[in-house]
């Protein structure tokens, strides 16, 4: 069974500072990799989505790799925002079946 | 993009009715859809996996006649929460597999919080 991990749990940083997220996952056959995040009381908004055969995607202030063979990937967000506060979840898909495995998140705050 | 609209947002109900959540995917034809439930402070636990024109797949220890999914055609799925308790309210969020980019993505509805009174 495929078991995602994401540390830290928690993070707090000032305004500006970059935030590296990251993402475990122990079976390494996955289809894809993608990074979410959850505001308070909300839904899931996708922010990246990796390939299994790509190595990395970017969106603006956001950077996502993926090591497939060693099971991690890390989020990276450049000169963080009091915006960016949220919960990132990190989810896979495959090797067995159409269902996400999330990770339990990290929940990121950015001081002003 | 993909886009996957949930109805509605929140809802209070009375202990003892049923409710009823829709899912659909707005741009795109999805022939399996996603329920999820979420506690405070937790992540995403799947519910049941909705197939369209067939039954769902419920994952273990998800009663299925508390939880009745139809997915009727291929832009719309429903969840309905039967003979509600306190115990059920909770946030429950759909998805739907469809494309994102020149891949395919999950995306996710906006979630609806349920309270049972």
């Amino acid at each position: 069974k495929q078991e995602v991990t994401q540390i830290p749990a928690a993070l707090s940083v000032p305004e500006g500072e970059n935030l590296v997220l990251n993402c475990s996952f122990t079976d390494s056959a996955i289809y894809n990799l993608q990074w979410f995040r959850q505001d308070p009381g909300k839904g899931l908004t996708s922010l990246l989505l990796i390939q299994s055969s790509q190595r990395e995607q970017t969106s603006g202030r956001l950077n996502a790799s993926l090591d497939k063979s060693s099971g991690r990937s890390t989020l990276y967000i450049a000169a963080s925002q009091p915006g960016d506060s949220a919960t990132y979840l990190c989810a896979v898909f495959g090797p067995n079946d159409y269902k996400l495995s999330f990770g339990a998140g990290t929940t990121v705050t950015v001081r002003a | 993009g993909a886009v996957v609209s949930q109805h509605p947002s929140w809802v209070i109900c009375k202990s003892g009715t049923s409710v009823k959540i829709e899912c659909r995917s707005l741009d795109f034809q999805a022939t399996t859809m996603f329920w999820y439930r979420q506690f405070p402070k937790q992540s995403l636990m799947l519910m049941a996996t909705s197939n369209e024109g067939s039954k769902a797949t419920y994952e273990q220890g998800v009663e299925k006649d508390k939880f009745l999914i139809n997915h009727a055609s291929l832009t719309l799925s429903t969840l309905t929460v039967t003979s509600a308790h306190p115990e059920d309210s909770s946030f429950y969020i759909c998805s739907a597999r469809g494309r994102q980019g020149a891949f395919y993505g999950y995306t996710f509805g906006s979630g609806t919080r349920l309270t049972v009174v």
